[in-house]
């Protein structure tokens, strides 16, 4: 079965420093991967999505995320975290197969100090 | 362009009415989806349609019924609502299923 884990409930960091938000998958055949952002009362946002290809993919607002395949990892990154950056973040994962359907982490609070 | 619209954005119910959630899309997908996000358990899907007419069961259906009669529009129901489902509900759009899914504003539903 397919499954998601971002296992940071919460992270911190100061505006200007480098974040990462940490998410690992378990997915049968190939993933496809995607992250999303929620602002407070706001819906789901679409960040980036890895399907094939590089590695590292780019996405809105600055973001990126590091596929690896050997740690099942896809991580999200920025260089320098603004304090606008703070929100909700979710991990998700769709196997391959036709079928197949997303799954959600349940989610990181990210939190930029100014 | 207004992409995926939900109606309404909040309501309160007594335990045992029942209430239809509306889903609109005006980007022509072809896949809707309707979750429910609950604090520390991410979003679940509910039911899904791959197409005018279609519809699927999700991860937690029970409870719940929906209709797909126009490509645009994706509704959910429940016939007897219980206090295990004030939640948010979102629904979303993708053109294929592998493709992004793009989210609606979600709906607060508050049961009591």
């Amino acid at each position: 079965a397919q499954s998601v884990a971002q296992p940071e409930d919460q992270v911190n960091v100061a505006e200007g420093n480098p974040l990462t938000v940490k998410c690992t998958y378990s997915v049968s055949g190939n993933p496809y991967l995607f992250w999303y952002v929620q602002y407070p009362n706001r819906g789901l946002q679409f960040l980036l999505k890895y399907i094939t290809g590089d590695n590292l993919v780019k996405g809105s607002y600055g973001f990126e995320a590091e596929f690896n395949k050997s740690q099942t990892s896809f991580h999200l990154k920025k260089p320098s975290a603004l304090v606008s950056d703070s929100a909700l973040y979710f991990c998700a994962v769709r196997g391959s197969g036709a079928t197949n359907k997303l799954i959600f982490g349940t989610g990181t609070l990210l939190a930029v100090q100014p | 362009n207004a992409g995926v619209t939900q109606t309404p954005k909040f309501r309160v119910l007594k335990t045992g009415q029942s209430m239809t959630l509306l889903c609109a899309q005006d980007m022509n997908h072809e896949y809707m989806y309707w979750y429910r996000q609950d604090p520390g358990m991410g979003l679940r899907l509910i039911h899904y349609s791959v197409g005018e007419g279609t519809t699927a069961k999700g991860e937690v259906p029970d409870g719940y019924n929906v209709s797909r009669l126009k490509k645009q529009n994706f509704l959910l129901g429940l016939e007897s609502a219980a206090p295990s489902q004030t939640s948010v509900y979102f629904c979303a759009s993708s053109q294929l299923v592998q493709e992004t899914q793009y989210f609606g504003p979600g709906t607060r539903l508050l049961v009591l």
